[in-house]
């Protein structure tokens, strides 16, 4: 089975900061690569798909980036609004896989 | 617009089965670009995939929970279905159902979740 291996799990930024998480495949997934932001009590919300596509209506300051084994997901200016805990899943087959999570929070 | 809607009973008892069923509407759940799957979330903890199917009925499952897990698929009723046997309180958890496209050109989508308790 392909694992994800997703760092850090936490990190403390302030506001304004470009914020960088990391998604690690065992294996290459090409690019069936999905990050998602959730808030405490909150549905997961779909920020990017196939690794780099960015979700209608998701702000321009999340990017998505990496095919193959290594991914990134990129927050340009962090606001207040995006502390959360973000996670990246694989779907390249019917056996879905999600990364450990990061919960990101304001310095 | 593409929408999925878990449902079934919010409270389990211990050792008995958890069913839920994920009603599709927007869409068909015979279109051979998906599978279809069930993801949970334990109070407090990650996501967790729990199994997946084809509309062909071709099943894939976690394999920790693969002895305790059946999925099946009534494309009659654009619906499909989760069993878990034997459930225990590490059951309880947020339930989600879930699409995944074959393609990169198309998002996942997901549920609203609902939560599944277990207890007496």
């Amino acid at each position: 089975d392909i694992q994800m291996t997703q760092s850090p799990s936490s990190l403390s930024a302030s506001v304004g900061d470009r914020v960088t998480i990391t998604c690690r495949a065992s294996q290459g997934i090409s690019n069936y690569l999905a990050w998602y932001q959730q808030k405490p009590g909150k549905v997961p919300k779909l920020l990017i798909y196939a690794a780099s596509t960015l979700q209608s209506g998701v702000p321009s300051r999340f990017s998505g980036s990496g095919s193959g084994t290594d991914f990134t997901l990129t927050i340009s200016s962090l606001q207040p609004e995006d502390v959360a805990t973000y996670y990246c899943q694989k779907y390249n087959s019917a056996l879905w896989t999600f990364g450990q999570g990061t919960k990101v929070e304001i310095k | 617009q593409l929408q999925l809607q878990e449902s079934g009973p919010g409270l389990v008892k211990p050792s008995e089965t958890l069913s839920l069923t994920c009603t599709v509407s927007g869409g068909s759940i015979s279109s051979s670009s998906y599978y279809w799957g069930w993801i949970r979330q334990p109070p407090g903890k990650g996501l967790e995939w729990i199994g997946s199917i084809y509309y062909s009925g071709s099943t894939y499952y976690n394999p920790s929970l693969k002895s305790r897990v059946t999925i099946s698929v009534d494309t009659s009723k654009n619906q499909f279905s989760l069993k878990l046997s034997s459930v225990t309180a590490a059951d309880t958890a947020v339930y989600y159902c879930a699409r995944s496209p074959m393609t990169t050109t198309v998002e996942v989508y997901w549920g609203q979740g609902t939560l599944v308790t277990v207890s007496s």
